[in-house]
């Protein structure tokens, strides 16, 4: 069955330094988002990607992050100068059309220390 | 803003009964409304659809309502067993195409 993998599953990383979660979305999706997790809180929206470009972006999303398609499968979230806040779980999601299913990743736990 | 909240937040039930997992949301100007179930630590997996016009959506033992004017939904889960512990996160599509998400039901099923 189709599945969204991300990589890496865990990483740990120093507070400024520059990270980027990878993702492969399921292939024939055409619609991207990345949602973060922070320990006991709900899942929240970062950003929507759909034709090569951002469709919506939270309030989370400020210019410290960035989102590319690099490739016709890969997805990717950078984040520049890590903060410790940024600490949580980051799930990548795709569906096949606006509004259909979302289908998400296993996450990756990111930790800044 | 959309809000949505998930009552209860925790409940143990003896195997075999029927679980009633309550979600409300604030607006209901939405798209569709998607179950998923997380285990701990993990990620997301997608249980049940309904879009903004369907009343209900079944799969297996799991069967969903959605009375979109009145904003809320319920998730059944007939005949529960071990295995069912996990906790259940409701999520609304709504705006440009983002999810919004309630905090969960924490569900134990007691063998």
């Amino acid at each position: 069955e189709p599945e969204v993998t991300q990589t890496p599953s865990h990483q740990v990383t120093q507070m400024g330094q520059e990270v980027i979660l990878r993702c492969v979305p399921i292939s024939n999706h055409l619609y991207f988002y990345w949602y973060r997790q922070i320990l006991g809180q709900k899942v929240e929206f970062l950003v929507s990607f759909y034709n090569n470009e951002i469709s919506e972006k939270s309030e989370i999303f400020d210019d410290q992050f960035s989102v590319e398609r690099p490739d016709g499968s890969n997805f990717t979230l950078k984040i520049r100068s890590t903060k410790l806040e940024d600490s949580a779980m980051y799930f990548c999601a795709s569906s096949g059309r606006g509004f259909g299913e979302a289908f998400f990743g296993q996450g990756t736990r990111l930790t800044v220390v | 803003k959309q809000e949505v909240t998930q009552i209860p937040a925790a409940l143990s039930v003896p195997e075999g009964e029927n679980l009633v997992l309550n979600c409300s949301f604030t607006d209901s100007a939405i798209y569709n409304l998607q179950w998923f179930r997380q285990d701990p630590g993990k990620g997301l997996t997608s249980l049940l659809l309904i879009q903004s016009s369907q009343r209900e959506q079944t799969s297996g033992r799991l069967n969903a309502s959605l009375d979109k004017s009145s904003g809320r939904s319920t998730l059944y889960i007939a005949a529960s067993q071990p295995g069912d512990s996990a906790t259940y996160l409701c999520a609304v599509s709504y705006g440009n195409n983002r999810l919004a998400f309630g905090k969960g039901n924490q569900v134990v099923v007691i063998p």
